[in-house]
């Protein structure tokens, strides 16, 4: 299978942790999104990159929130000093550039904070 | 953020019926596109419809867009059990900076009873 990955699937850690997430996206596409979604929500838009450059990130995203796409490969997303409040799944989606390329999600990575 | 607001919330049917699902948007597209999420795991891609087109079909989907109403709707015939699931519509908006991104409505979750 070669669509998107996500590590780990889920992440139970107590707050005031860090937590990092890892993104595998598909190899030809050179957009990564990260998206998060809360219980009964649709997908809220966190950040974007085109190979290795990050072009938006939501200003819903607190200074604790950072992502990273080195040589416009696999991504990470990190969240420092978690709070109960970052408790959602964490997805992310790859696509080629262009806006009729549909994304291609993975299956998430769900975050509890206790 | 979310742009989209759907309508129903939430879709009771027996397995045959159709089924529909409403989109309204509020600022100018390039596209919108349907998606559809099984409990607990990533996001599918459907279909996309163009801000010039008005109607798309694929299978037993139907889509139709109303860019002067900024609404859609998404018709799927004949349910079956399996497409029991959250349907999420998205616009593919046009950043003034030039960046781009997909932004998701709340999603309608439909139930199909076999």
């Amino acid at each position: 299978d070669t669509g998107v990955s996500q590590d780990p699937r889920h992440k139970i850690t107590k707050r005031g942790q860090n937590v990092t997430f890892r993104c595998d996206p598909i190899s030809e596409h050179n957009r990564l999104y990260w998206y998060r979604q809360t219980l009964g929500q649709g997908p809220e838009f966190l950040t974007y990159f085109q190979n290795e450059a990050q072009l938006e990130k939501s200003r819903l995203l607190s200074d604790r929130f950072s992502a990273e796409r080195p040589k416009g490969s696999f991504s990470t997303l990190e969240i420092q000093r978690t709070e109960q409040g970052d408790s959602a799944m964490y997805l992310c989606a790859s696509s080629l550039k262009g806006a009729n390329s549909p994304l291609h999600f993975g299956n998430g990575t769900r975050l509890t904070v206790t | 953020s979310q742009q989209g607001e759907e309508d129903p919330q939430a879709l009771s049917i027996q397995e045959g019926e159709n089924a529909t699902m409403n989109c309204s948007y509020k600022t100018s597209i390039n596209n919108l596109q349907w998606y559809r999420q099984n409990s607990g795991r990533g996001l599918v891609h459907l279909i996309l419809i163009r801000s010039n087109e008005r109607e798309k079909h694929s299978g037993r989907l139907r889509v139709t867009l109303d860019t002067s109403k900024k609404s859609s709707s998404l018709l799927i015939t004949a349910s079956r059990a399996a497409d029991t699931a959250s349907y999420f519509c998205a616009t593919y908006q046009l950043h003034r900076e030039g960046t781009d991104k997909l932004i998701f409505g709340t999603g309608t979750r439909l139930q199909v009873f076999p």
